[in-house]
């Protein structure tokens, strides 16, 4: 089965700075990636997808980008960071022809 | 894209008793519906899904049934416990392999 991590836990970042949060898979391959975000009390927006290296499909407009350098890994950035971008951070991962998807452990973002 | 509505918004039981969450979908040709269980400050965790060449699941405590005229799904928790408070998501694929999710339902088990 398909273990999901994601780095920092926890993280508390100034507005205007730039951000990089990580997600990794371990125990499957060439996985459908997928990054949301869940503002308190809400909840689950879709970001963006990736089904391959290089492949990233964003779903709504907005200060972030997505990329995926290796085949189990998806990084979510942004240049400048808005109070907006406040939130906890969810990757999800799917294996190639399967309906289910898995989260991680995410990532809380506090933008002050 | 998939429209999924998700009904209560909030719902306390005591403990013991069932609980029931409904979400409708809009898209005739979704064939998987999950259902989420997600605890305070913790990720999201699948606890139950149909697809659509079924009618219900079973699983202990929890039942999925889908009604795919109706183009409705629902969760049922029966003999509630505390453990089962948390928010349920419930989900439908759009373009094959993404997930809508429903607003999600705060369950809350008074002991």
């Amino acid at each position: 089965s398909q273990t999901i991590h994601q780095w920092p836990a926890t993280l508390v970042q100034p507005v205007g700075s730039p951000l990089s949060l990580e997600c990794t898979v371990e125990g499957t391959s060439n996985p459908n990636l997928y990054w949301y975000r869940q503002a308190a009390g809400r909840g689950l927006q879709l970001l963006f997808y990736s089904v391959g290296i290089g492949q990233i499909s964003s779903e709504v407009p907005q200060n972030l980008s997505a990329s995926r350098p290796q085949d189990r890994q998806f990084i979510l950035s942004s240049k400048k960071l808005l109070l907006s971008d406040s939130g906890f951070y969810l990757c999800a991962s799917q294996e190639p022809n399967h309906n289910e998807q898995f989260f991680g452990p995410g990532t809380r973002l506090t933008v002050l | 894209g998939e429209n999924v509505e998700q009904h209560p918004s909030t719902l306390s039981v005591q403990e013991g008793d069932s609980a029931v969450i409904k979400c409708t979908y809009s898209d005739s040709a979704s064939n998987y519906f999950p259902w989420y269980k997600q605890e305070l400050g913790k990720r999201p965790q699948l606890i139950i899904d149909i697809r659509s060449n079924v009618g219900e699941k079973k699983d202990q405590r929890i039942a999925v049934t889908l009604n795919k005229t109706a183009k409705h799904f629902s969760l049922h928790i029966t003999e509630t416990q505390p453990e089962d408070s948390a928010v349920y998501f419930c989900a439908a694929p759009f373009n094959d392999y993404k997930l809508s999710f429903g607003a999600g339902t705060t369950v809350t088990v008074r002991a």
